[in-house]
């Protein structure tokens, strides 16, 4: 009954490889987000989509292209892995907000290893 | 810039004990400024949030402060259990372009000394 799952959970991979991170999330929520969480515990949003639709890109290098395909899905594609992206990379959602605030909910995380 | 930093990185308290955890803000226009509790090996699980219009806010076993005029927000955990032992993040919510932005300040471990 897990509400958001994200596979795989440990990744290691070597320079210059594309890999993917699939995420799901059973809750009904209609905004999902990919977050990077370095070495020193730091979150950092990288894209929020709201029903398939792109509304957050902070920044991130053309090499990340996320996914939508529903919006109970949200997959992170990765190209030509560096080692500067070994992090754990958290999928979240949440409600769609309104006149109170609507907490995200995390999964537990992927492990990408960049070697 | 805009930022959420917290005032120490390591917090070891007996078990029983009452804890406090601090985080400073920059960002005056946040909405909403919120408590994250992450276990080793997990995503960060909402704990308690606070309205920007409102200083206190009591929940189970756990109190959030807000005190605008000097941008500081604290989590007071009470009669601190093992269970209690994690990363807690302080973060802020505000709208970005007509949708909502959270940004997580630099977290602080918490240890419970049985």
């Amino acid at each position: 009954d897990t509400a958001v799952s994200q596979t795989p959970k440990y990744l290691v991979t070597q320079m210059g490889n594309d890999k993917s991170i699939k995420c799901e999330q059973n809750l009904g929520h209609d905004t999902m987000y990919w977050y990077k969480q370095d070495s020193k515990k730091f979150l950092k949003i990288m894209f929020s989509y709201n029903n398939k639709e792109l509304i957050i890109n902070e920044t991130v290098p053309n090499r990340f292209s996320p996914k939508s395909p529903d919006k109970a899905h949200l997959n992170l594609h990765i190209n030509s892995l560096e080692l500067g992206d070994s992090a754990v990379y958290f999928c979240a959602s949440s409600r769609v907000p309104g006149q109170s605030n609507s907490p995200l909910h995390f999964g537990n995380g992927t492990r990408l290893t960049v070697t | 810039g805009e930022s959420v930093g917290l005032h120490l990185p390591t917090l070891s308290v007996q078990e029983g004990d009452n804890s406090i955890i601090n985080c400073a803000y920059s960002n005056s226009a946040s909405d909403y400024f919120i408590w994250y509790k992450q276990e080793s090996g997990k995503g960060p699980q909402f704990i308690i949030d606070i309205r920007s219009n409102m200083d206190k806010r009591q929940g189970q076993r756990v109190t959030v402060l807000l005190n605008k005029t000097v941008k500081h927000l604290s989590l007071q955990i009470a009669a601190t259990q093992p269970g209690d032992s994690a990363v807690y993040f302080c973060a802020e919510k505000r709208w970005y372009f007509g949708n909502e932005k959270l940004t997580f300040g630099t977290g602080t471990r918490l240890t419970i000394i049985p």
